[in-house]
Order: C-alpha cells, then sequence, then structure tokens
C-alpha cells in the first residue's frame, strides 16, 4: 500500500459545485501539504499543516479550504470549483528534510 | 523571497551519453535545495538534496548534483543517461520553516535510445 493516499485519483466536476479530495498517510509524519501542479508552472503550495491544531495559507490559498481531522489525515475543498482549478493536485508529508508525495488527484472543472 | 529556475522547458539526451538538468536559485541565507523526480501518472520521488558540506551530492539512481554558490546553480547530472530516465524533473528550495517547498517550473528528460 501507498504510504501517501489520495482519493479520488480522477474526477469531473462541474462549476460551482463542491468538492473535497482526500489525503491519508501511514508514515507517521506531523506535516502535510497540498500542492497544486499546472504544466509550466511546477507546483505551487496550497496549504500546510504541522499538526491537526495548526493551518497554513500557502501562495494560492483562494478558493480553497483545508481540514486536518488528524495527524494522518488532510483533505482538501473547493467550497465552489471554477474551471481555472482544473489542475493536478499533489498531497505530501515530510518529518525532516524529504517530502513525500501521493501518486496526485486530476481535477477537471468544467 | 525565495526561488528557483529551470531554465530549459525539455532536455533531449541519447541513451549512454551524460545528461545536465540545469537549475539556478535565489535565495536569503543558506539554501536547502532538492531535486524530485515525476514518472508518468506518478507523485514526485525524491533523489537528492543538498544541505551543507560537499558540493557533489549523490542521489538515488545513479544520479548526482553540483551546487555551486557562486553560480547559484544546482544542477543534476548522470554520467550515462538510460530511456528509463526519461520523465519530469523538479528543481526545488526549502521555504522558511515547516519544509514547504518552491519548486521550478520543471525540465522534461527524454532518453533516445
Amino acid at each position: 500500500d501507498a504510504d501517501v493516499t489520495q482519493t479520488p485519483r480522477n474526477r469531473i466536476t462541474k462549476t460551482g459545485k463542491r468538492i473535497m479530495l482526500e489525503c491519508s498517510q501511514t508514515k507517521g509524519h506531523d506535516r502535510m501539504y497540498w500542492y497544486r501542479q499546472d504544466p509550466g508552472l511546477g507546483l505551487r503550495l496550497i496549504y500546510y499543516s504541522f499538526d491537526v491544531k495548526d493551518i497554513n495559507k500557502g501562495e494560492i490559498s483562494d478558493g480553497y479550504s483545508v481540514s486536518r481531522q488528524a495527524q494522518a489525515k488532510f483533505s482538501l475543498s473547493l467550497e465552489s470549483a471554477i474551471p481555472n482549478q482544473t489542475a493536478l493536485y499533489f498531497c505530501a508529508t515530510s518529518r525532516s528534510d524529504e517530502a513525500f508525495f501521493g501518486q496526485g488527484t486530476r481535477l477537471t472543472v468544467v | 523571497a525565495q526561488s528557483v529556475a529551470q531554465p530549459e522547458d525539455q532536455v533531449n539526451v541519447a541513451e549512454g551519453n551524460p545528461l545536465t538538468v540545469k537549475c539556478t536559485y535565489s535565495v536569503s541565507g543558506n539554501p536547502y535545495l532538492f531535486w524530485y523526480v515525476q514518472y508518468p501518472n506518478r507523485g514526485l520521488q525524491f533523489l537528492l538534496k543538498y544541505i551543507t558540506g560537499d558540493n557533489l551530492v549523490k542521489g538515488s539512481y545513479g544520479f548526482e548534483a553540483e551546487f555551486n554558490k557562486s553560480q547559484t546553480s544546482f544542477h543534476l547530472k548522470k554520467p550515462s543517461a538510460l530511456v528509463s530516465d526519461s520523465a519530469l524533473y523538479f528543481c526545488a528550495v526549502r521555504d522558511g520553516g515547516y519544509n514547504k517547498l518552491i519548486f521550478g517550473a520543471g525540465t522534461r528528460l527524454a532518453v533516445h535510445p
């Protein structure tokens, strides 16, 4: 089983819909992150969390919210999806220097 | 503000030839630099890091990277490319605490038989 699991792997949704992307990890790491990947832009940080009581905005948090339900779970929500949120979303964890990434969720907003 | 730049969108190399994927950085203070690789339909995988110490860093799958402070570069290298090295490569720099990463735009490496 993967150490960092994202669900769903693919999702198509309509503009204005609420959608949640889920991430769970078995690595026991405190730090969790959500990034989005767009062609030609690399990965950009949306939100990050040090523990269940610590949530921080990243570079591009507008239009997104997160919930850290437990040390192992970190969910990303789009309250009202818009087409420019179409992207590949990655969850990651870390303890020290190295980050561990999930396989990604490909989200398409039509 | 911290940043990294990958000046090449794509690098093409023949199998067996040496490869270099370029990265330059701009940071305040000492840089913590990383290389990650992304294979199709996969998440990013850690290759190597530079925190301090020797300027030549060795990593996974035979890759290495050379830290050059005067040129603010951290180029990824491999002496002999394999077709299986074909992937998307990202350079990244740590941004403050929490191990946040700032990524370059990525360089697609294509190794031809």
